[in-house]
């Protein structure tokens, strides 16, 4: 599976501030994916990063809010934007495994908390 | 690092025995599934996944057993260990897509 890493791996941020994570992985990937895990929740899918296309966000989950960059099929980053107190949480990068495949890997996570 | 799961079911065991954790699932045309293992500050660990013309798959001291009629899953571990202390999500392939669902998580807890 591939390895992948996040940064940063946590953060401690202002309301009104924006973070932007990276997720770069060590091989070619087609799907890239970011997940929110609330405290005390499950993981929830925010969008899919497809490189070069726009990213497809799920419902709840807005551009304006949450834009993404995926410029290569190594890399890309989820910005959270604007943050208040209720984003709190851990940001997950993931990506698809052999081509076509549809396991799923995850990164460490970036653990954010807006104060 | 931070706890994930504060809120989540629990389940103790103690060191040696097996353990046996249950999941419902929502889509009765899902046909992939797959457990993770996530550790206190770590991201989720695939551990074993299951397609749907499956009931029983096996790996190194784990089974996910698949009841299609019921929708229901789980991961069995056998003779658990310290370092199976977790929280464990199955996750649910969206039919025709790479996206998944999760299930809400179970804390596995074990005793020495």
């Amino acid at each position: 599976s591939a390895v992948i890493s996040q940064k940063p791996s946590r953060d401690i941020c202002q309301r009104g501030t924006s973070l932007t994570i990276q997720c770069q992985v060590d091989s070619q990937v087609t799907m890239m994916f970011w997940y929110r895990q609330q405290p005390g929740q499950s993981l929830t899918l925010i969008a899919t990063a497809n490189q070069g296309s726009e990213a497809t966000y799920e419902s709840g989950f807005v551009i304006d809010k949450f834009p993404i960059s995926r410029p290569n099929l190594t890399f890309s980053t989820l910005t959270v934007s604007n943050m208040s107190p209720e984003d709190s949480s851990i940001y997950l990068c993931s990506v698809e495994g052999d081509w076509g495949s549809y396991e799923q890997y995850f990164g460490p996570g970036t653990r954010l908390t807006v104060t | 690092g931070e706890s994930v799961g504060l809120h989540l079911p629990t389940l103790s065991v103690q060191e040696g025995d097996n353990s046996i954790i249950n999941c419902a699932y929502s889509n009765s045309a899902s046909d992939y599934f797959i457990w993770y293992k996530q550790e206190s500050g770590k991201g989720p660990q695939f551990i074993i996944d299951i397609r749907s013309n499956m009931d029983k798959r096996q790996g190194q001291r784990v089974t996910v057993l698949l009841n299609k009629t019921v929708k229901h899953l789980s991961l069995q571990i056998a003779a658990t260990q310290p370092g199976d202390s977790a929280v464990y999500f199955c996750a649910e392939n969206i039919p025709g897509t790479y996206k998944y669902i999760f299930g809400t998580g179970t804390r596995l807890k074990v005793l020495a």
